[in-house]
């Protein structure tokens, strides 16, 4: 089956330092990939996402970029604020699986950022 | 647009109890998606809905079940509730629950069974 596989947590910087989050999946076919944040007391927001090999997703200074080699799709951002202190979620959804993909995310554990100022 | 809702917030039961658990998506969202999220399996896949039809499930035992209504509202309840069902119930809509749709998510309801 499917499944996300994040580095381990927490991780803990200090403000303007570079920041990077492993993942990795494995999956059959062509799977779109997502990252998702979680803020305290909150759901999950979308952060970016990459539907086919190659392609980057960025937003709010964050990019990931789908490597269907390395079967990855680390984040990165080039400088943390505080704000930035959230757990962050790596995800993958199977495309054109049919039924058993309809609506299935498939998450990693979580990883807890902690930023300091 | 509104987001996705999610009522109530926070709900305390006891062992043996059943819950029932309300999800409103986004307008013009027909696909909804449950998750359950703990600190020791993380977010797991419940089921899906689109048209008032389960269109998928996860691995979960039958004391889990959904329903989706006309105005794509949907509900889950979870029977004979154990202390292992206390969670983190998190929904999310998406247009059609297909390939890279963006699912949005809710602020989830957290139950804590005693």
């Amino acid at each position: 089956g499917n499944s996300v596989t994040q580095m381990e947590g927490p991780v803990t910087l200090s403000e303007e330092a570079f920041l990077t989050i492993n993942c990795t999946y494995t999956a059959t076919g062509y799977p779109s990939l997502f990252w998702y944040v979680q803020y305290p007391g909150e759901g999950l927001q979308l952060l970016l996402k990459a539907t086919k090999a190659d392609d980057k997703g960025s937003n709010k200074g964050f990019e990931a970029t789908y490597r269907k080699e390395t079967t990855s799709f680390h984040l990165e951002k080039g400088s943390v604020q505080v704000s930035d202190s959230a757990v962050y979620f790596c995800a993958l959804i199977q495309a054109y699986a049919g039924g058993t993909s309809y609506g299935k995310l498939t998450f990693g554990q979580g990883t807890i950022l902690t930023v300091h100022p | 647009k509104a987001g996705v809702t999610q009522t109530p917030r926070y709900l305390i039961k006891t062992r043996g109890q059943q819950v029932t658990l309300s999800c409103s998506p986004i307008s013009g969202h027909r696909s909804v998606s449950w998750y359950q999220q703990t600190p020791g399996q993380g977010l797991q896949f419940l089921f899906e809905y689109f048209s008032e039809t389960q269109r998928n499930k996860g691995n979960f035992p039958g004391r889990f079940s959904g329903r989706q209504f006309s105005n794509s509202r949907s509900e889950m309840n979870v029977s004979t509730l154990e202390l292992g069902d206390s969670a983190l119930y998190l929904c999310a809509s998406s247009s059609q629950g297909r390939g890279a749709e963006t699912q949005y998510f809710g602020p989830g309801t957290r139950l804590l069974v005693l």
